[in-house]
């Protein structure tokens, strides 16, 4: 089956840039979304289709998809950006199509 | 504005079937493209994906769970039903549904709040 492997935490200072990436065995032909979870809240999407932000959603949030790396990255960190990121693909290679989760990375702003 | 809520028990013992249900507003599963999942997550832990069912009753299983998974559909009463047979302590969790719109191979967007099932004897 398919994985995607996440860092466990990336820490950052507020103001800076915050890059986190979800590998997979050629990740860049495959779709990736972006979700944030907050402490105690449902996950809510970030990014979708490796690049597009929904409505309502900073434009200090962007998204990449290249290769086997796809990276989510947060300028101008602000405090409230502090939570766990989860990247998901929809995984169509194998016998048993599905939903796959990388697990997770929670992001400390300093 | 699409909504979701997970209903059903909060304690199940070790064994014994799980059932949930989500009741979403906003969309119909009827609408060509459109599904709605489950994901779940133990305390402290990651996502996880166990089921997915699209407007034409297509269904699909995470492989890990797929012998232990039933997942269907009342279109006329906007719900989504999950069954989840021989309960351990390992499936607490907080269980959520989502929705999943029609594009192709589209994110889960939104979530529903998510409900916490314990599994104790």
């Amino acid at each position: 089956s398919y994985v995607l492997t996440q860092p466990p935490s990336v820490s950052v200072a507020p103001g800076k840039t915050a890059r986190i990436t979800c590998g997979g065995n050629n990740i860049g032909s495959k779709s990736v979304h972006w979700y944030q979870q907050k402490p105690g809240q449902a996950p809510v999407l970030v990014i979708y289709y490796d690049s597009d932000r929904p409505s309502g959603i900073p434009e200090r949030f962007s998204g990449s998809n290249s290769g086997n790396t796809a990276t989510l990255t947060i300028s101008r960190v602000e405090a409230g950006d502090e939570a766990d990121y989860y990247c998901q693909v929809w995984d169509s290679s194998s016998d048993h199509p599905g939903v796959v989760f990388g697990g997770g990375t929670k992001l400390t702003v300093l | 504005q699409i909504t979701l809520k997970e209903s059903g028990p909060t304690l199940v013992k070790p064994t014994q079937t799980l059932t949930l249900t989500c009741t979403f507003s906003g969309f119909s599963l009827s609408t060509s493209g459109v599904g709605v999942g489950w994901i779940r997550q133990p305390p402290g832990k990651a996502l996880e994906w166990l089921a997915l069912i699209y407007w034409n009753d297509d269904k699909r299983y995470s492989p890990s769970l797929k012998s232990r998974l039933t997942i269907t559909k009342d279109t006329s009463k906007n719900q989504v039903v999950l069954t989840m047979t021989n309960m351990d302590p390992v499936d607490t969790a907080t269980y959520y549904c989502a929705h999943r719109g029609s594009t192709s191979s589209g994110p889960f967007d939104p979530w529903g709040q998510g409900t916490l099932v314990t599994v104790s004897s």
